[in-house]
């Protein structure tokens, strides 16, 4: 079955920039989608379609692909960015979704 | 806006099916989107179980399709989860959300989830 690969951990300091990656062969022909999820939270979609972001993430909040890797960016980290995210995409079909393992973002 | 709501037995017993309903507000399904169900057992990452259309085309997860029916009430703007002979495994949190589904000249590009419901957790019993 088709995978998605995420760190497990990333951690920086506030103020400075977090960056995220997933990895998956199909990520060249598919769209990639990034979820934050708080503690207790249901996830909260961040960028979606690779690079665009929803009404009211804030401009921090970036996205970029490059071949087999996306990469979810925050800029200038703040105290509330510490939370688990979650990349997303589907298989070479587009049909069928799949989530990345989860990163957790630690802010020092 | 948009609010996504699941209901359900909070305790299934093994073996036995699991039941679930979203119903959606201030959005009639049958206006568009695609509807699906994720799950994240306790400490662990997001699984996406299976999604319908509208018109009531479904997509499930393979690893679960045996056991798996999703449907749609569209006069009471619900869809609904069908699990049978569960197992401690399916212990989790069950998510439903909206899917935005989106194309190019290429083909189908994946499904944004941009609405979710709060979650409700099911466990599973011996």
């Amino acid at each position: 079955s088709y995978e998605l690969t995420q760190p497990p951990s990333v951690s920086v300091s506030p103020g400075q920039t977090a960056r995220i990656t997933c990895s998956g062969d199909a990520l060249p022909k598919q769209y990639a989608y990034w979820y934050r999820q708080k503690p207790g939270q249901a996830p909260v979609l961040v960028i979606y379609k690779d690079t665009k972001r929803p009404s009211g993430i804030p401009e921090r909040f970036s996205g970029s692909s490059s071949g087999t890797t996306v990469t979810l960016t925050i800029s200038e980290v703040q105290a509330e960015d510490e939370a688990d995210y979650y990349c997303q995409s589907a298989d070479s079909s587009g049909t069928y979704p799949v989530f990345g393992g989860g990163t957790k973002l630690t802010v020092l | 806006q948009v609010q996504l709501q699941e209901s359900g037995p909070g305790l299934v017993k093994s073996s036995e099916t699991l039941s679930l309903t979203c119903t959606v507000s201030s959005y009639s399904i049958s206006s568009g989107y695609y509807w699906g169900w994720i799950r994240q057992p306790p400490g662990k990452g997001l699984e996406w179980i299976g999604s319908i259309y509208h018109s009531g085309s479904t997509y499930y997860n393979p690893s679960l399709k045996s056991r798996l029916t999703i449907s749609v009430d569209t006069s009471k703007n619900q869809f609904s989860l069908k699990l049978s002979s569960v197992t401690a495994a399916d212990t989790a949190v069950y998510y439903c959300a909206r899917g935005d589904r989106y194309y190019d000249s290429s083909g189908t590009k994946g499904d944004a989830f941009d609405i979710w419901g709060q979650g409700t957790m099911v466990t599973v019993s011996s």
